[in-house]
């Protein structure tokens, strides 16, 4: 089955704590981008990556990192997390087409205390 | 930059009652339009999209028509259920493949029975 899978699904943690979400997907895309989720703003785009080693920065993505080592997988990094990183967090990826729809996971709900 | 702009919700209607959720889009060149739909719980899905001038998107009864001339790209529905009771995006990528994705703020639909 045709999926992206993003864990853990929910974590509660304390400022500072570094932390990091997996994300993994099957379909051989060479597309993958995290999104935050938040109420009133929609989705905004933390970062996202055309290929294996390239990574490029969306509309929010200071306090994030981003690695793309292989093709499947695209882990979001939380260096030093703080409060205002509280969100719920979706992974997507699709062919590097982009006239092509997103695959998307089925969401980290964070909470940064 | 390029933005979306959705209709602010919710929007509360009866069964078999016809919905319009606008949207319309600031962007340079020819994106891609996309409409997706979040289920309580879960990751967004596609639910129709449009990729040049006068396209008409359509799946499960959900119709939208890229118009270049008025940056819009309405959703509508003629009957709807109370399954569709759901988060409704409106989203575009932007032209020449940069791989930003742009999305709305999200429109809730109620519909009671």
């Amino acid at each position: 089955e045709a999926q992206v899978t993003q864990n853990p699904r929910y974590l509660i943690t304390v400022t500072g704590k570094k932390l990091t979400v997996t994300c993994s997907q099957n379909m051989n895309h060479e597309y993958m981008s995290w999104y935050r989720q938040d109420p009133g703003l929609g989705l905004r785009q933390i970062y996202y990556s055309m290929n294996v080693e390239v990574t490029d920065k969306g509309d929010v993505p200071e306090g994030y990192k981003v690695s793309r080592k292989e093709k499947r997988n695209f882990p979001l990094i939380l260096e030093s997390p703080s409060p205002n990183q509280t969100s719920l967090y979706f992974c997507a990826s699709s062919p590097n087409d982009l006239s092509q729809p997103q695959h998307f996971g089925d969401g980290t709900r964070l909470s940064i205390l | 930059g390029d933005s979306v702009t959705q209709m602010e919700g919710p929007v509360t209607l009866s069964e078999e009652a016809f919905l319009t959720i606008n949207c319309t889009y600031t962007a340079t060149g020819y994106p891609s339009l996309f409409w997706y739909v979040q289920y309580p719980g879960e990751g967004l899905q596609l639910l129709l999209k449009a990729t040049k001038a006068d396209d008409k998107g359509s799946n499960k009864g959900f119709e939208a028509t890229y118009r270049k001339e008025t940056t819009s790209f309405h959703l509508e529905k003629g009957s709807v259920q109370v399954s569709d009771s759901a988060v409704y995006f409106c989203a575009l990528s932007e032209s020449g493949n940069t791989g930003k994705l742009i999305f709305g703020q999200g429109t809730t639909l109620q519909v009671k029975p």
